[in-house]
C-alpha cells in the first residue's frame, strides 16, 4: 500500500522560507512514473493546489504560488521537497503531499492517495 | 481559472436519508475530469468520485456521481453514521486544478 508522510517545521517566521519534505513508501516499483502534488489548506477552509511534479523533475505550480514557490524530486524517487519563500500568515495552513491519480496522466488530475497533513504556522 | 461553487454550504440529514450535493463550474469541464473528496475532521481528503461518475477504489456503490458540462452532483443513496463529513469537488480539466468551498453534511 502507498502512503505519503510529511515532514518540516511546524513553524517558520514571517519573510523567511517554508520547506517540506514528503517521504513516499510501499506501493508498486512503478511508482517512480507517478505525478505527485502538494495542496494546502488553511484552518477552517478549503483546499488550494500548490504544484505538481512529474518523476522526472517537470513542475507545475499554481500562478499565484509561482514568484515564491519549488517543487524538486530526489533521483531515488522516494521524497520530493516544496520550498515556499517570503511567507506570510496568510501561508498558514495544513500542508498535504499526494499522488495524483492515473486515471488522466497529467500533471493537472484527481489525487487517490494522500499524506495525514502537516500544520505550518507563520508567526514570529 | 474554472470557479466551482457548492451548494448548499450545509446540509442537515437523518442517518438513512439521501444526500444530494451540488457543484456549479464558472465555464464548461471537458471530459467530465471532475473530482469528488469526502473529509472529516483532522483527516486528508479521500477520493471518492472521479471522472464525474466513477468510484474510486473502495468506495461503496451508496456514492455516485453524475453531471457534465458545468453542473455536478454526488448522491449518496443513504446516509450511513460515517457519512457524515464535508463534501469537495475539484476540476482537473484545466490548470489550475481549483477546488469547490465544500458542503458539509451534518447529523439532524
Amino acid at each position: 500500500q502507498l502512503q505519503l508522510q510529511e515532514s518540516g517545521p511546524g513553524l517558520v517566521k514571517p519573510s523567511e522560507t517554508l520547506s517540506l519534505t514528503c517521504t513516499v513508501s510501499g506501493g508498486s516499483t512503478d511508482r517512480g512514473t507517478y505525478y505527485w502534488g502538494w495542496i494546502r489548506q488553511p484552518p477552517g477552509k478549503g483546499l488550494e493546489w500548490i504544484g505538481s511534479i512529474f518523476y522526472k523533475g517537470d513542475t507545475y505550480y499554481n500562478p499565484s504560488l509561482k514568484s515564491r514557490l519549488t517543487i524538486s524530486v530526489d533521483t531515488s524517487k522516494t521524497h520530493f521537497s516544496l520550498n515556499l519563500t517570503s511567507v506570510t500568515a496568510a501561508d498558514t495552513a495544513v500542508y498535504y503531499c499526494a499522488k495524483l491519480s492515473t486515471s488522466k496522466i497529467s500533471p493537472t488530475s484527481c489525487y487517490d492517495h494522500w499524506g495525514q497533513g502537516t500544520l505550518v504556522t507563520v508567526s514570529s | 481559472e474554472i470557479v466551482l461553487t457548492q451548494s448548499p454550504g450545509t446540509l442537515s440529514l437523518s442517518p438513512g436519508e439521501r444526500a444530494t450535493l451540488s457543484c456549479r463550474a464558472s465555464q464548461s469541464i471537458t471530459n467530465r475530469y471532475l473530482a469528488w473528496y469526502q473529509q472529516k475532521p483532522g483527516q486528508a481528503p479521500r477520493l471518492l468520485i472521479y471522472g464525474a461518475s466513477s468510484r474510486a477504489t473502495g468506495v461503496p456503490d451508496r456514492f455516485s456521481g453524475s453531471g457534465s458540462g458545468t453542473d455536478f452532483t454526488l448522491t449518496i443513496s443513504r446516509l450511513e453514521p460515517e457519512d457524515f463529513a464535508v463534501y469537495y469537488c475539484q476540476q482537473y480539466d484545466s490548470s489550475p486544478q481549483t477546488f469547490g468551498q465544500g458542503t458539509k453534511v451534518e447529523i439532524k
